[in-house]
């Protein structure tokens, strides 16, 4: 079975920052593009960037770039997703996903990890 | 890019079918057969339902279909279900050789 595991909520203060993973198991997590998602409490989903792990590829939404930076380590099946300089209007919940192997959807899906920043 | 357009709100009574619609530009939806849809259940990731306009991955209900007409792409769930209410999202390719993906802004679909 495909899956993809990421790691747990957490509670971050203003100005911290914050590394998600995404552990990819089930199938081949080099040759397959993993895509980052954001999605803010009560609305909808936001496109934050791929990265390719056979090669650390990687492409950023415009509304992301410079904002986040995303990586992996094909050694341990991992996908991350590092968020600096934490504001309030960063708290959300944060998902990785599979792209299919024609690319341009995702599936499956991690479970999500969700991340409050309050001061 | 631009978000692509979702109604906010669509309904229907059990065996009713409903239709939700995604509307985007030439250079998105309607430029590429790469449109997908995804249910979202309340705390849940999102599923995907719907690939490439019109495939559904195995395991879907085939109560689930895709079509596209011009800029505009569409959902149908037909024969509506209680377990079907959630929230439905559609998703293109966003153009040029950068592999990004735009997103609708979400429907909620409610079973009467």
């Amino acid at each position: 079975e495909v899956q993809l595991v990421q790691s747990g909520a957490d509670v971050k203060k203003p100005g911290e920052s914050l590394k998600i993973s995404c552990k990819g198991s089930g199938y081949r997590f080099n040759s397959h593009w993993i895509g980052w998602v954001r999605q803010v409490p009560g609305k909808g989903l936001e496109w934050m960037g791929i990265i390719y792990p056979g090669d650390s590829d990687t492409r950023y939404g415009p509304s992301f770039e410079g904002q986040v930076t995303i990586s992996a380590d094909k050694s341990k099946s991992t996908a991350y997703l590092q968020l600096n300089s934490l504001k309030a209007s960063d708290t959300g919940i944060y998902y990785c996903a599979k792209l299919g192997s024609a690319g341009y959807y995702l599936d499956p899906w991690g479970q999500g990890t969700l991340v409050t920043v309050s001061s | 890019q631009s978000a692509l357009t979702q109604p906010p709100s669509a309904s229907g009574s059990p065996g009713q079918s409903v239709t939700i619609s995604c509307t985007g530009t030439s250079s998105d939806v309607g430029g590429y057969s790469y449109v997908s849809w995804y249910q979202q259940q309340p705390g849940k990731a999102p599923k995907l339902m719907i690939y490439e306009v019109r495939k559904r991955p195995s395991g879907v209900p085939d109560r689930f279909s895709g079509s596209r007409s011009g800029n505009t792409a569409s959902l149908t769930v037909s024969g509506l279900q209680a377990e079907d209410e959630a929230d439905y999202y559609c998703s293109s390719h966003a153009g040029g050789n950068n592999l990004h993906v735009v997103f609708g802004g979400g429907t909620k679909l409610t079973v009467l």
